[in-house]
C-alpha cells in the first residue's frame, strides 16, 4: 500500500491566488513526521515545512501553511498568494518509527504552475 | 551554514568506468542517506548510514556501494556504471533516523551512463 499519496498530477494557479496541495498517508504508528519538498525545475529538494504527529497546531512558515487533518489522514499544503517562483514539483513525505531504514516516503508529487 | 554539499553536480561517464559522488554535511548529524530519482518512480533510497561504520542496504543497492568513515561524509560508489544507473541521485542527512527528525538534502548530481 502507498504510504503517501498525492493524487493532483498537475495543478494551476493564477498568481496572487491561494492552492492547496493535497497529500494522505498511512501509517499505524503514533509518532511520525510528514515534510514537504518543494523540487523546482533545476532540480534541487527544498524543504518547506514539517507536521509532527503530536504538533496540535497546524505548522506554518511564511507563506506555506500545513492543513493538519489527524483522524483523515491528511497533511495539505497551502500556499497563500502564489507567486510565478512557486512553479515547481511539490512532494509530500513521511518518516514514522515503523520505518526501521529511516527513510523518507515520498508521494508522487504534484507539478503546481502559477500563471500571470 | 548548515548544508549537504554534493559533487559533482552533473556527470556523464561510460558503461563501466567507476566513479564516486561525494556527499558531505556540516551539521553534525548522524543519519545520511542515498536516494536516486526516476521519472515514474519517484524517490528510492539505496543505502543509509546510522553513524560512522555503520550502512545498511535501502530499496535498490545493486549496483552501488557507500562508505562511512567520516560522521560528515557519505561517498556512494558506482564500481561498474550501467546504463540503467542514469538518474538523478540526492544525498540526504537528519540529526537521527527518528521520525520527527527533517531530512536536509543536497542540490542532487544528474548521472548520466552511456
Amino acid at each position: 500500500a502507498q504510504k503517501i499519496t498525492q493524487t493532483q498530477p498537475g495543478m494551476f494557479v493564477q498568481e496572487k491566488e491561494a492552492v492547496t496541495l493535497d497529500c494522505t498517508y498511512d501509517t499505524s504508528d503514533q509518532s511520525y513526521g510528514l515534510f514537504w519538498y518543494k523540487q523546482p525545475s533545476s532540480g534541487e529538494m527544498i524543504f518547506l515545512i514539517y507536521q509532527g504527529s503530536y504538533d496540535e497546531q497546524n505548522a506554518t512558515e511564511g507563506r506555506y501553511s500545513l492543513n493538519f487533518q489527524k483522524a483523515r489522514k491528511s497533511a495539505n499544503l497551502v500556499i497563500s498568494a502564489s507567486q510565478l517562483g512557486d512553479s515547481a514539483m511539490y512532494f509530500c513525505a513521511m518518516r514514522d518509527r515503523g520505518s526501521t531504514l529511516g527513510r523518507l516516503y515520498f508521494g508522487r508529487g504534484t507539478q503546481l504552475t502559477v500563471w500571470p | 551554514e548548515a548544508q549537504v554539499t554534493q559533487n559533482p553536480r552533473y556527470l556523464i561517464t561510460v558503461t563501466g568506468k567507476k566513479l564516486t559522488v561525494t556527499c558531505s554535511q556540516n551539521m553534525n548529524h548522524e543519519y545520511m542517506s542515498w536516494y536516486r530519482q526516476d521519472p515514474g518512480l519517484g524517490l528510492r533510497q539505496i543505502y543509509y548510514s546510522m553513524n560512522v561504520e555503520v550502512t545498511d542496504k535501502g530499496d535498490v543497492p545493486e549496483g552501488y556501494k557507500v562508505s562511512r568513515k567520516e560522521k560528515r561524509n557519505f561517498p556512494l560508489i558506482l564500481e561498474s556504471p550501467s546504463p540503467n544507473q542514469t538518474s538523478l541521485y540526492f544525498c540526504a542527512s537528519s540529526l537521527s533516523e527518528g521520525p520527527l527528525d527533517e531530512q536536509y538534502f543536497g542540490p542532487g548530481t544528474r548521472l548520466t551512463v552511456t
